[in-house]
């Protein structure tokens, strides 16, 4: 099946600290990337939608200046968590769409621990 | 508003035993529905698309079906294994390009 990275797949930081996480399409273009985040044992929380070459689409709560996201080209999208705190630590997940089919292929989830 | 369920959120079989995953929505309007599984700490992976316009899906050991009339799913395991041991998520799209909404899962143990 097609290939979604995710990078870095672990990451540490404090408190204050801006860390970005990149999700890539490895065989594919993918003009619509998501993001997920998900808390222990609960299912995935859609965060917002992202387009290349346009804004991204932000869920209800979501703010979007806190949870910058980049699509600049059709294999890669990044999420960067602005000015971090400890209530921001979750697993990330982005996924992608293939082709008209539709089928959601999705990376393997950036675990953030904020200090 | 779609809103998908799935019942029981965990589930424990002896090893070789056959199961069925239920799956529903509300609106049956809806574009596809993707089966995913989840290992703990990772991310997902898909195991079957069924498209609106199709009953049922297999690869390998698995089955899923469809009814968009009942709005439900059905994700059949043959011969269960320790390895199929995860958590299995149901996921439904309204429409093209759209978001998918998701259930909350559910975590299936397979013992030896």
């Amino acid at each position: 099946g097609a290939v979604v990275s995710q990078h870095p797949s672990r990451v540490i930081c404090k408190s204050g600290t801006s860390v970005k996480i990149e999700c890539r399409s490895l065989d594919f273009q993918a003009t619509t990337m998501f993001w997920y985040r998900q808390f222990p044992k609960q299912s995935l929380m859609l965060m917002a939608t992202s387009n290349e070459g346009s804004k991204a689409t932000y869920e209800q709560g979501v703010e979007k200046d806190k949870f910058l996201i980049n699509h600049a080209s059709l294999t890669l999208s990044t999420l960067t968590v602005t000015s971090a705190h400890p209530e921001d630590s979750s697993f990330y997940i982005c996924s992608a769409n293939l082709g008209t089919s539709y089928e959601q292929y999705f990376g393997p989830g950036t675990r953030l621990t904020v200090t | 508003k779609q809103e998908v369920t799935q019942i029981p959120a965990a589930l424990s079989v002896p090893e070789g035993e056959n199961l069925v995953l239920n799956c529903s929505f509300t609106d049956s309007a809806i574009y596809n529905l993707q089966w995913f599984r989840q290992d703990p700490g990772k991310g997902l992976t898909s195991l079957l698309l069924i498209q609106s316009s199709q009953r049922e899906q297999t690869s390998g050991r698995l089955n899923a079906s469809l009814d968009k009339s009942s709005g439900r799913s059905t994700l059949y395991i043959a011969a269960s294994q320790p390895g199929d041991s995860a958590t299995y998520l149901c996921a439904v799209r309204t429409g093209a390009n759209s978001k998918l909404t998701f259930g909350k899962g559910i975590t299936l143990s397979v013992r030896p």
